[in-house]
């Protein structure tokens, strides 16, 4: 099955710096990469996705990469701000028609003002 | 629409008893799910399912069952509550047929003693 490895575990950040987490995915028949906002004591809620046939998508100030190559998608925060503070997952779908997600173990985001 | 919700938020269950976690959805999806969250730790698949009358067996399933009658709702059972099953759970669920995103319920946290 798929295999989903995320780092760093935790990052810490200054307030209007850059943060970047990295994913790495076993299964290059995986298609679909979401990553997922969890706020303390809240449930997890999408934030950005992207398919298989494009290298990167942007949404205001987060991004997404895709390398299918490397088997490795990075997510890209940028002037970060402290309610960007969360547990961020990346995941991982894997194109056999089950609709399964596996979840990387997490990133906790810390925006030191 | 409400979403996906779940009943009860918060539940201590003493081990050997047995429970069921609610969950409903109100969008129609032909797609269901449930996570436990073990703290500090990402999301594990337990069951999941594709459509009413159709579950099926994700990553940690042992110690727990689930149904599907109806489109809205996924109840998933606890028999024989271990200390083990400390964890929030959380269910979701998906429209599917390419559209990916997994929509999250709050959440159950359950302690078992």
């Amino acid at each position: 099955g798929e295999n989903v490895e995320q780092h760093p575990s935790t990052l810490s950040v200054q307030e209007g710096d850059s943060a970047v987490i990295k994913c790495t995915y076993s299964d290059s028949a995986s298609n679909y990469f979401p990553w997922y906002k969890q706020e303390l004591g809240k449930r997890p809620q999408l934030i950005i996705d992207i398919r298989s046939n494009v290298g990167e998508k942007k949404d205001q100030r987060i991004a997404v990469t895709l390398n299918k190559t490397a088997k490795h998608f990075s997510l890209h925060i940028t002037e970060t701000q402290p309610e960007d503070s969360a547990v961020y997952f990346c995941a991982a779908r894997t194109n056999f028609g089950n609709e399964k997600l596996t979840f990387g173990t997490g990133t906790r985001l810390t925006i030191i003002p | 629409n409400a979403g996906v919700t779940q009943t009860p938020k918060f539940r201590i269950l003493k081990i050997g008893q047995s429970m069921t976690l609610q969950c409903t959805q109100d969008m129609n999806h032909n797609y269901m799910y449930w996570y436990r969250q073990d703290p500090g730790m990402g999301l594990k698949l337990i069951y999941y399912s594709v459509g009413a009358g159709i579950t099926d067996k994700g990553e940690v399933p042992n110690g727990y069952n689930v149904s599907r009658s109806t489109t809205e709702d996924f109840p998933l059972r606890l028999e024989l509550a271990a200390p083990s099953q400390t964890s929030v759970y959380f269910c979701a669920s998906s429209p599917g047929l390419a559209d990916y995103e997994q929509y999250f319920g709050p959440g159950t946290r359950l302690t078992v003693t």
